[in-house]
């Protein structure tokens, strides 16, 4: 099915350990981002990317790296997991030649650091 | 940075009800969008609207660019209407969305 894919949909680190949140999309969308939403809150975007190899900071990036190797995939790392990361968090993409339209989210990964 | 404010944050309906959500933002924007988060946590667009009125169905949308807002209508609402409501704005042109805290919608048979 075309869309936005996600793995693990679900993760339980211990501090310190890392870990690689996949998302992959097939829809050849050059606008890939990664946001994480806490309870009771809308979606904070952690960073983003508008093609392969281009990657920038959004509003809440500090612990997170991201690279963008390929359009299809753009995988977001917690180098070392703090019980502040404890989230839900969504990958998204959409065509940049249309902006807007086509915002395609994945079905999430919850993420629990204990 | 930009505010997105939505009211109400809650809101029970009985099915078949009408209700209008609002999203009200504190500085010109480019991009606006509405989604809605389902029960399960998916997240699906239901409009683009920077500006103007849009029809989906039983759900429309009007964004009042020069006034700062818009508004969500859900008529004839269904049990399946239930989940949280997200207006999100985007001011720089980078596709970057910044969200509103939602409206929670319970529609009850």
């Amino acid at each position: 099915n075309a869309g936005v894919t996600q793995t693990p949909k679900f993760q339980v680190l211990k501090t310190g350990q890392s870990m690689t949140l996949q998302c992959a999309q097939d829809m050849n969308h050059e606008y890939m981002s990664w946001y994480r939403q806490d309870p009771g809150m809308g979606l904070r975007l952690i960073h983003y990317s508008v093609g392969a190899g281009i990657t920038d900071q959004g509003e809440v990036p500090n612990g997170y790296n991201v690279s963008r190797s390929t359009t299809e995939d753009f995988p977001l790392r917690l180098l070392s997991a703090a019980p502040s990361q404890t989230s839900v968090y969504f990958c998204a993409s959409s065509p940049m030649t249309v902006r807007g339209y086509g915002y395609t989210f994945g079905s999430g990964t919850r993420l629990t650091v204990v | 940075g930009i505010q997105v404010e939505q009211s109400p944050p809650d809101l029970i309906l009985q099915e078949g009800a009408n209700s209008t959500l609002r999203c009200n933002f504190s500085d010109s924007v480019n991009n606006l969008q509405w989604f809605h988060q389902n029960p399960w946590g998916q997240l699906i667009n239901l409009f683009y609207i920077p500006s103007g009125t849009k029809q989906n169905g039983r759900l429309s949308a009007t964004t009042v660019a020069t006034e700062r807002y818009s508004l969500l209508y859900i008529s004839s609402s269904q049990t399946t209407d239930s989940g949280v409501y997200f207006c999100a704005v985007d001011q720089t042109g980078a596709n970057n969305l910044f969200f509103g805290t939602g409206t929670r919608l319970t529609v009850i048979p």
